[in-house]
């Protein structure tokens, strides 16, 4: 059994760009989270997806957008980049109703230049 | 004041020792306290959750939570130089829609 997968592994920007982050969850899981994991911090919730509605949102900007697809898969897109958004951008998932049991990705290292 | 407060370290230890890993929280709303391990630049890895108070054992971890005194322990027995990782606490208000808030983490160097 896959556990959580995101793509890419790597991502250097520019500041003022766009970046769209990837993350497929964990099989049996309907409810995918993105998290903002900055050097030598506990990750930081940015919003949660279920039935491709966004249902949480963290103190993120509106610059932070996502979307979940039918087969619950997720994407996270950062517009603007700006340096502070360099960071480890961590993909969890879960079973609905089990808020307790989320499984996260290895992450994508994003570095804004 | 943060909502969770978890000492940063870094925590060192002989092989073979217990460790003890601790989290202060203020939100008395929380009733999920999870803890999670990471290695460097790797995603968390889920090593327990528990609900509400007691305690929770799982081989060498005990997990204890005190709501109390708003106060959660991660006990590792025996501990290895493969513990070596940070960990970090998580809690949540309910099982639902309620998300996940992260201590800073606890670096833990086991020498051998």
């Amino acid at each position: 059994d896959a556990g959580v997968t995101q793509s890419p592994t790597h991502l250097i920007k520019t500041r003022g760009q766009q970046v769209t982050l990837r993350c497929s969850p964990k099989s049996g899981h309907d409810t995918v989270s993105w998290y903002q994991q900055a050097l030598g911090q506990g990750p930081q919730f940015i919003f949660q997806y279920y039935e491709e509605e966004e249902r949480q949102r963290g103190n993120f900007p509106d610059r932070f957008s996502g979307h979940q697809f039918p087969n619950y898969s997720s994407e996270l897109n950062v517009n603007a980049l700006l340096l502070g958004d360099s960071a480890l951008y961590l993909c969890a998932s879960r079973r609905s109703g089990r808020g307790y049991e989320q499984y996260f990705g290895p992450g994508t290292r994003l570095t804004v230049t | 004041q943060k909502e969770v407060e978890q000492d940063p370290g870094p925590l060192s230890v002989p092989e073979g020792a217990i460790v003890s890993l601790n989290c202060t929280y203020s939100n008395s709303a929380f009733q999920y306290f999870m803890w999670y391990r990471q290695y460097s630049r790797k995603g968390p890895e889920l090593l327990m959750y528990t609900y509400s108070s007691g305690n929770k054992e799982d081989g060498r971890f005990t997990a204890q939570v005190d709501k109390s005194s708003k106060y959660i322990s991660l006990f590792i027995r025996d501990s290895q130089p493969s513990d070596s990782a940070t960990y970090l606490c998580a809690m949540s208000e309910n099982s639902g829609y309620s998300t996940l808030t992260f201590g800073k983490g606890t670096m833990l160097l086991v020498s051998p």
